[in-house]
């Protein structure tokens, strides 16, 4: 199994509702990221996770809530999002954690479209 | 810090021309370059990385890209164009000093007119 999968692929949430994406990799990758991308720009990186551990937080705001509950999940969960927080949020893995990780490439989910009404 | 910019937001191509890509990156110790293609609605897929040695990097798809280190440059080209080429390439950097945080370029959009 050579993919990350993402649940769910689209959500529509209001600003007081809680809500979670999932992503899943079953390629024995030791480093798992959450990327947010606005329309017609460059992913901007949210999170790292490097052997289940939380190594970057990019001054991320508290309604984001990351949690990887074993080597093979990460979610994102989400409370009182603002409709600025609209746009694809990406999952990706890559083979090494640590510094090591910087060489490898990272392999990207399809992403989940997330609208705040 | 490290950071990459890549010349002209769009670029367009006639099928079977030439594909040129423009990078240049900005790092203060020997930098890992990376080039990742997004099609509409969907997540990033490696085109082809450069860690090190051999400059000329050859990627899936019949993409290739030189590392040239005296420019500063990492430039993507694929000698003739497919309308399947159509998409977003993002070229991207991390090194040791950046705490291996892959950062991406802006973006080119390309377009194949038939």
């Amino acid at each position: 199994d050579t993919e990350v999968t993402q649940t769910p692929k689209h959500l529509v949430m209001g600003m007081t509702n809680k809500k979670s994406l999932k992503c899943e990799q079953h390629m024995g990758h030791r480093a798992m990221y959450w990327y947010k991308q606005k329309a017609k720009k460059p992913p901007e990186l949210m999170f790292v996770y490097s052997y289940e551990k939380l190594s970057i937080n990019e001054s991320v705001p508290s309604r984001f809530s990351p949690e990887c509950p074993n080597s093979s999940l990460l979610n994102l969960h989400l409370h009182a999002l603002q409709p600025e927080d609209s746009a694809l949020y990406l999952c990706a893995s890559s083979p090494r954690g640590g510094t090591s990780g910087g060489y490898d490439e990272q392999f990207f989910g399809p992403g989940t479209r997330l609208t705040v009404l | 810090a490290q950071s990459v910019t890549q010349l002209g937001s769009h670029v367009s191509v006639s099928e079977g021309a030439l594909v040129l890509l423009r990078c240049n990156y900005s790092s203060s110790v020997p930098p890992y370059l990376f080039w990742y293609v997004q099609y509409p609605n969907q997540g990033l897929q490696l085109l082809l990385k450069y860690t090190t040695g051999a400059t000329l990097v050859k990627g899936i798809n019949g993409f290739e890209a030189e590392f040239k280190k005296s420019e500063t440059s990492f430039h993507l080209t694929k000698p003739s164009a497919h309308m399947s080429d159509a998409a977003e390439y993002f070229c991207a950097v991390s090194d040791r000093a950046g705490g291996f945080k892959t950062i991406f370029g802006a973006g080119t959009r390309l377009f194949v007119k038939a």
